[in-house]
């Protein structure tokens, strides 16, 4: 049973306009919240996080946003670039859970010229 | 400083046998975990460590044995191969049990048939 879902396999954007990634999660635990980009045959990378006691964090063109009421986290990507083609991975983490990241199935975005 | 490393990247095995995938950090982390990634599953936690020592098992673990005998190395031994072993494997690491900023290998690609 997938704690943490990201319902859209892919998305697709133009270069220069915003991306949005959407995930869910269904684990009241979870506190602490996580994206990792991957690129094809490498290590997802860490992108940007953000506590349960925040519904906002902004890095550069990246900016997560969480509603905790929803359970429900977005990435905004802005402006796209062609290097921001990847898998971005949504990804959460409960207070006793170990280290134990929980990890959404991933969206595949294509930023087009 | 060369982060997490993952030996072989490629292997292709028949059903039954065994092997070792390696993984070495030199980043001192404390923690280290070993994933399966599939499609349309994300991530799966297989086992993980929170020292040299010390494992215990995540979301898949059966059909795989880990061991930590030194801080750096955290190899993940599979017993008797299976089909459903086919999977790209992903070691990673962080500072401390909860430092949910995992670092990953670039990973292992495993074909079984």
């Amino acid at each position: 049973d997938q704690q943490v879902k990201q319902n859209s396999p892919s998305l697709s954007v133009q270069e220069g306009r915003i991306s949005i990634l959407n995930c869910d999660y269904t684990n009241s635990m979870f506190d602490y919240f996580l994206w990792y980009k991957k690129y094809p045959a490498e290590g997802p990378t860490f992108l940007i996080s953000i506590s349960s006691i925040k519904d906002k964090n902004e890095d550069g063109r990246f900016t997560v946003f969480l509603n905790k009421s929803a359970k429900h986290l977005s990435l905004h990507i802005v402006p796209s670039q062609p290097g921001d083609s990847a898998v971005y991975f949504c990804a959460a983490f409960a207070p006793d859970s170990w280290g134990k990241l929980q990890f959404g199935a991933g969206t595949q975005v294509v930023v087009t010229p | 400083n060369a982060g997490v490393t993952q030996t072989p990247k490629f292997q292709v095995l028949k059903t039954g046998q065994s092997m070792t995938l390696q993984c070495a950090q030199d980043m001192n982390h404390e923690y280290m975990s070993w994933y399966r990634q599939d499609p349309g599953m994300g991530l799966r936690l297989i086992h993980y460590s929170v020292g040299a020592g010390i494992t215990d098992q995540g979301e898949v673990p059966n059909g795989y044995n880990v061991s930590r005998s030194t801080t750096e190395d955290f190899p993940l031994r599979l017993l008797s191969a299976a089909p459903s072993q086919t999977s790209v494997y992903f070691c990673a690491s962080s500072v401390g049990v909860g430092g949910a900023q995992q670092y990953f290998g670039p990973g292992t690609r495993l074909t079984v048939t």
